[in-house]
C-alpha cells in the first residue's frame, strides 16, 4: 500500500480557500486517491476521490498532477465547521481496507 | 451515500465483562466489513476484516480471541470485546464495503467504549 505523507496540521480563517498537499510517491497503476474528514467522536466522512487530473464535487476539488505522487484537497471559502481532521489515502478497486495515515488537522478560525 | 449504523453509540462496562459492537449496513448488502480503533488524538487503526459467512483476518497484534467478530449476515458485522480492560477503552469504527462498482466503503459513527 502506497504511504501518504500529509501536514499535520493548518490553520485558516473563515473565507479563505484551504489547500491540503499529500505525498504518495510509491502509489500504483491501480491506486485511486481518496479523502475523508472526521470530526471529533465521530466516523470518517467520504470527501472527494480521484484517478488523475481533477475532480470537483460540492464541497471540494482534488487536483492530482500527472506523475500522481501528490494530489491536493481544495477547500473553498472554509468555515467554523470545516474544523476537522483531514485524511488522505490511496487504495486500489479490490474493496482492501483504507489505511489511515496521521492526517490533518485544519483550524479555522473567525 | 449509504448508511451504517452502530450501536451501541457509548458503553461503560467493569473491567473484566465482555461488550458487544453492533454494526450494520442500513441499505446496502455488505460481505465485507472493516473493524478500526482509535485511541485520543491518533489515526484510526484497522483492526480486522470481517466477510460475511467466514472468519475474520486479523491485523498484526489483534489478539483474535479477545476481539471476537461475527459477520453472520449482509448487513451485520458485531465485534465482541471480552473480558474487557480499561486499555481497551477507546473509540471503535467500522465501515462497509459496497459490492461491485468501486467498491466504496461508508463508515459508521462509532463507538466509544469505556472500561472501568
Amino acid at each position: 500500500l502506497a504511504k501518504t505523507t500529509q501536514p499535520i496540521s493548518m490553520d485558516s480563517y473563515e473565507g479563505q480557500e484551504v489547500n491540503i498537499t499529500c505525498s504518495h510517491n510509491n502509489i500504483a497503476t491501480n491506486d485511486y486517491i481518496t479523502w475523508y474528514q472526521q470530526f471529533p467522536s465521530q466516523g470518517p466522512r467520504f470527501i472527494i476521490q480521484g484517478y488523475k487530473t481533477k475532480v470537483t464535487n460540492e464541497v471540494a476539488s482534488l487536483f492530482i498532477p500527472a506523475d500522481r505522487k501528490s494530489s491536493t484537497l481544495s477547500l473553498p471559502r472554509v468555515s467554523l465547521s470545516d474544523t476537522a481532521v483531514y485524511y488522505c489515502l490511496v487504495y486500489n478497486q479490490a474493496g482492501t481496507a483504507l489505511i489511515f495515515g496521521k492526517g490533518t488537522t485544519l483550524s479555522v478560525s473567525s | 451515500g449509504a448508511v451504517v449504523s452502530q450501536h451501541p453509540s457509548w458503553v461503560i462496562c467493569k473491567s473484566g465483562t465482555s461488550v458487544k459492537i453492533e454494526c450494520r449496513s442500513l441499505d446496502f448488502q455488505a460481505t465485507t466489513m472493516f473493524w478500526y480503533r482509535q485511541f485520543p488524538k491518533q489515526s484510526l487503526m484497522l483492526m480486522a476484516t470481517s466477510n460475511e459467512g467466514s472468519k475474520a483476518t486479523y491485523e498484526q497484534g489483534v489478539e483474535k480471541d479477545k476481539f471476537l467478530i461475527n459477520h453472520a449476515s449482509l448487513t451485520l458485522s458485531t465485534l465482541t470485546v471480552t473480558s474487557a480492560h480499561p486499555e481497551d477503552s477507546s473509540f471503535y469504527i467500522c465501515s462497509a464495503l459496497t459490492s461491485g462498482g468501486q467498491g466504496e466503503q461508508f463508515f459508521g459513527p462509532g463507538t466509544r467504549l469505556t472500561v472501568l
